[in-house]
């Protein structure tokens, strides 16, 4: 059972598009973040957003927490080729499952110039 | 200061032989785990080890995986023996601990069992 769904799988754009990847669940997250991973290497943090509504930007990317806590986006303004990579969304609860992050799927992303 | 390393890179094995990981988290991280990760999905965790005690392996498939962390710093992951269904890269991951949720993962080491 897949406890965020990110969408789309999949995104192919031209440098200067916008994008936008979004991760939806049915469960409450503590707080949700959002990683990128580069081929042969592991995911790295980008952002961490804990509060419902809460709205982060860095640079070029603007991420969005829902009122719930149940939803996520990442919206990237003039994509360049950079930006490629596959962009993972990941849940943390708290309780007994403090810690432990649930990923997404993940959105390969491939900016061409 | 040095990010989490892991051993080896790459290997490629023969159904039914074991593999072994290993794991160097980032100094001071007293939380470390090992993810599964297949092509183009999200990571999948297998354990979390809170110092040397292991707190969370309920995804592990004890059958045949196997880790340990005696001394509360490296770790190792052992496949024994290993199937062609676990072929995946496997990410080891550590942050502060308890309460530092921000964990910083390494590169990974890519299985291949043929």
């Amino acid at each position: 059972t897949q406890l965020l769904e990110q969408s789309p799988q999949f995104l192919s754009i031209q440098e200067g598009e916008n994008l936008t990847v979004y991760c939806n669940s049915s469960s409450v997250f503590s707080s949700l973040q959002w990683y990128r991973q580069e081929p042969g290497e592991g995911p790295v943090l980008l952002v961490t957003v804990v509060t419902g509504g809460e709205v982060k930007k860095l640079k070029r990317l603007t991420f969005q927490f829902g009122d719930a806590r149940k939803d996520s986006s990442l919206h990237i303004t003039a994509a360049q080729p950079g930006d490629t990579g596959l962009y993972l969304c990941a849940g943390a609860r708290g309780g007994t499952s403090y810690g432990k992050l649930t990923f997404g799927q993940g959105t390969i992303l491939t900016v061409h110039p | 200061e040095a990010g989490v390393v892991q051993s080896p890179r790459y290997k490629i094995i023969e159904k039914k032989q074991p593999v072994a990981f290993w794991c160097n988290p980032i100094s001071g991280h007293n939380t470390l785990y090992w993810y599964l990760q297949n092509l183009g999905q999200g990571p999948e965790l297998l354990i979390r080890y809170e110092n040397e005690e292991a707190v969370d392996d309920s995804q592990l498939p004890k059958d045949r995986f196997s880790a340990e962390r005696l001394k509360g710093v490296d770790s190792t992951l052992k496949i024994q023996p290993a199937e062609l269904g676990d072929s995946a890269v496997y990410l080891c991951a550590s942050s502060l601990g308890a309460g530092r949720e921000t964990q910083y993962f390494g590169p990974g080491t890519r299985l291949l069992v043929l």
